[in-house]
């Protein structure tokens, strides 16, 4: 079946653009997490969503980043005037969520580069 | 001190070697454990879960020490494609930040 998808695939932007990234979980799964990874860096979780319940954002670095789900699938994070530190790998990944475990799936990522 | 530790390594290994990796994690409330494989350049995947009996997948074995708060990975018989960076990831239960990575612990299998 469909993986987690991912778009766009490398996004090149200019500091002080906003960017958008998007996601596409496996259909059914509930929850949906962002990460970013830093090149030679662990993930380093960002937001999570569940089902209709509040996003946790614990982990969004600045206001400049946001993100919302419609629909309880699709997911778009927005960084607002990027800056050089913003770039990163920005992975997202969906799973069913369980009593005791989150096998967690991953879309393949997208490469952000602030020049 | 980190929620999950991992040896950086490279763990530089012959083919057909055993190789075990370890991993320790500080919550002890923490609920489930996986391993995932990340290749270059690439999105990590799930290799294993790890249960509190441990378990076996084919030349792959997870072991979970809950006294001693770590988890263990490992591969016999080292192929060449192993080589990959390999996270440790803790559950420490139900809701917000559910999962922490380690950070990695990097292999190379080498002819």
């Amino acid at each position: 079946g469909a993986g987690v998808s991912q778009s766009p695939s490398n996004k090149v932007t200019e500091k002080g653009k906003d960017v958008e990234l998007r996601c596409d979980p496996i259909s059914g799964h509930t929850a949906l997490y962002w990460y970013r990874q830093s090149l030679g860096q662990g993930l380093e979780f960002l937001i999570y969503f569940q089902g209709n319940s509040a996003p946790d954002k614990s982990g969004l670095p600045s206001d400049r980043f946001s993100a919302e789900r419609t629909g309880g699938s699709v997911s778009t994070l927005t960084i607002q005037r990027t800056q050089q530190e913003d770039s990163a790998v920005y992975l997202c990944a969906s799973s069913l969520a369980r009593l005791l475990g989150y096998e967690q799936y991953f879309g393949p990522g997208t490469r952000l580069t602030v020049t | 001190r980190k929620e999950v530790e991992q040896d950086p390594g490279p763990f530089n290994v012959p083919e057909g070697a055993t190789v075990a990796f370890n991993c320790t994690y500080s919550n002890s409330a923490s609920q489930s454990f996986f391993w995932y494989r990340q290749d270059c350049r690439k999105e990590p995947k799930l290799l294993m879960s790890v249960y509190s009996s441990g378990n076996e997948d084919g030349r792959f074995t997870a072991q979970l020490n809950r006294a001693s708060q770590y988890i263990s990975l490992l591969i016999r018989d080292s192929k060449l494609s192993d080589s990959a960076t390999y996270l440790c990831v803790v559950n420490i239960g139900t809701g917000r930040r559910a999962l922490t990575f380690g950070s990695g612990t990097r292999l190379q299998v080498q002819p």
